[in-house]
């Protein structure tokens, strides 16, 4: 099994809105992460999990918290988003965190919309 | 902060056009250049990653080529199809696990 899953695939939400978006990976890869993605731009890398642990957060307000519960799945939480938060979210794993030489693996995204 | 630039942003060909586009990435502490395809609605897929200046990688129609000591890699699609139709992102390593990626070449293959 060579996919990411990624659900919900789309998700329109309030500002005052809790949600979360989740991702799977059942390759056995030890790192996962998040990316964001606005129209006309490139991926922008949020999170980096390696072996279940946060190694790096780019700077991402604190309204998206992400969450490892295994090495299978990631989660993002999502809380008192803004309108200017509506983009494509990716979530990516490979097989270890040396991003220099692993291809990664991408999910198809969740389309979010902030209301 | 490693920028990585790719051109032409958008191409229109047609069926059984040979093309090739351009991504530039900093030369010093280089590490890797990877090429994604991306289809629309569907998840980016890699192509290659390449790590060795003068490395040149094939997969079917397409193949990329790799000039570490001047910064840039071309990937080339010969005989297109319209399947091949997609966003071609690169992307090369900001430190760690870092990717950083260019905003792609999006390439539209009329039949």
């Amino acid at each position: 099994d060579t996919e990411v899953t990624q659900t919900p695939k789309h998700l329109v939400m309030g500002m005052t809105n809790k949600k979360s978006l989740k991702c799977e990976q059942h390759m056995g890869h030890r790192a996962m992460y998040w990316y964001k993605q606005k129209a006309k731009k490139p991926p922008e890398l949020m999170f980096v999990y390696s072996y279940e642990k946060l190694s790096i957060n780019e700077s991402v307000p604190s309204r998206f918290s992400p969450e490892c519960p295994n090495s299978s799945l990631l989660n993002l939480h999502l809380h008192a988003l803004q309108p200017e938060d509506s983009a494509l979210y990716l979530c990516a794993s490979s097989q270890d965190a040396g991003g220099f030489y692993n291809e990664q693996f991408f999910g198809p995204g969740t389309r979010l919309t902030v209301l | 902060i490693l920028n990585v630039e790719q051109s032409p942003q958008s191409l229109h060909v047609q069926e059984g056009d040979s093309t090739n586009f351009t991504c530039s990435f900093p030369s010093s502490n280089f590490y890797a250049l990877h090429w994604y395809r991306w289809e629309t609605a569907k998840s980016p897929e890699a192509l290659f990653v390449m790590t060795l200046n003068g490395d040149e990688k094939k997969k079917g129609r397409i193949s990329a080529t790799l000039n570490t000591k001047e910064g840039y890699s071309y990937l080339y699609i010969k005989g297109s199809q319209p399947e091949d139709s997609a966003t071609y992102l690169c992307a090369s390593p900001g430190g760690s696990e870092k990717l950083v990626f260019g905003k792609g070449t999006k390439l539209t293959v009329n039949p």
